[in-house]
């Protein structure tokens, strides 16, 4: 079962531009992650922000955390079209087998 | 470092037929997922290893699926038989503990990608 539901499903920038990404979860959580999918490729770590943590930085990444509310932004600044790909957002329940749970991701394309 | 090897990448099979997917994680990691991803979705853990041992596999259909970890390295992942709903992608992830919880990432192999006739 998902844990997380993302939003928008898809995304369509132009190159320069930011994108945004939504993420909300149903239970509470240790940490939450971000991954992106390149198309036929596996998943790759990007950030991850703990549940005392409301915001952590990366590069061109920023995320954040709203405990209260159970949702999570990714913001990628500047968009290349090399950040085409499916971006899912990962949780680790409170007390749970450290089981990581995905959402169902955003496709998100950026036009050169 | 080398990544997760997985192989085959592709495999297509009549249904009822046997499969079987391998997987071989980064070294010195002792923390292996098997994972199952259907197109349109987030992965689904099947299973997960510490070392050699199965510790989470409350998610793998145990009548057709089922899955070893030989010396706590190298893993296999087993249908027999294939239905028609198993077409999916399996990724093989792993970590040097148990990831998410300990703050430690999952790094994911290229998946192998199934198809059922």
């Amino acid at each position: 079962s998902q844990q997380g539901e993302e939003d928008p499903q898809a995304l369509s920038i132009q190159e320069g531009e930011n994108a945004t990404m939504n993420c909300s979860y149903k239970t509470s959580i240790n940490n939450l992650q971000w991954y992106r999918q390149n198309s036929g490729r596996g998943l790759v770590h990007l950030i991850l922000i703990r549940s005392n943590e409301r915001e952590k930085h990366s590069g061109r990444l920023r995320v954040t955390l709203d405990t209260s509310k159970k949702s999570s932004s990714l913001l990628i600044t500047a968009s290349r079209a090399a950040d085409t790909a499916s971006y899912f957002c990962a949780t680790i329940s409170s007390g749970s087998a450290r089981q990581l749970t995905f959402g169902s991701g955003t496709q998100l394309t950026v036009l050169p | 470092e080398a990544g997760v090897v997985q192989s085959p990448r592709y495999k297509i099979i009549e249904k009822k037929q046997p499969v079987a997917f391998w997987c071989n994680p980064i070294s010195g990691h002792n923390t292996l997922y098997w994972y199952l991803q259907n197109l349109g979705q987030g992965p689904e853990l099947l299973i997960r290893y510490e070392n050699e041992e199965a510790v989470d596999d409350s998610q793998l259909p145990k009548d057709r699926f089922s899955a070893e970890r030989l010396k706590g390295v190298d893993s296999t992942l087993k249908i027999q038989p294939a239905e028609l709903g198993d077409s999916a992608v399996y990724l093989c992830a792993s970590s040097c503990r148990t990831g998410g919880g300990g703050g430690q990432p999952q790094h994911f192999g290229d998946g192998t990608r199934l198809s059922i006739l």
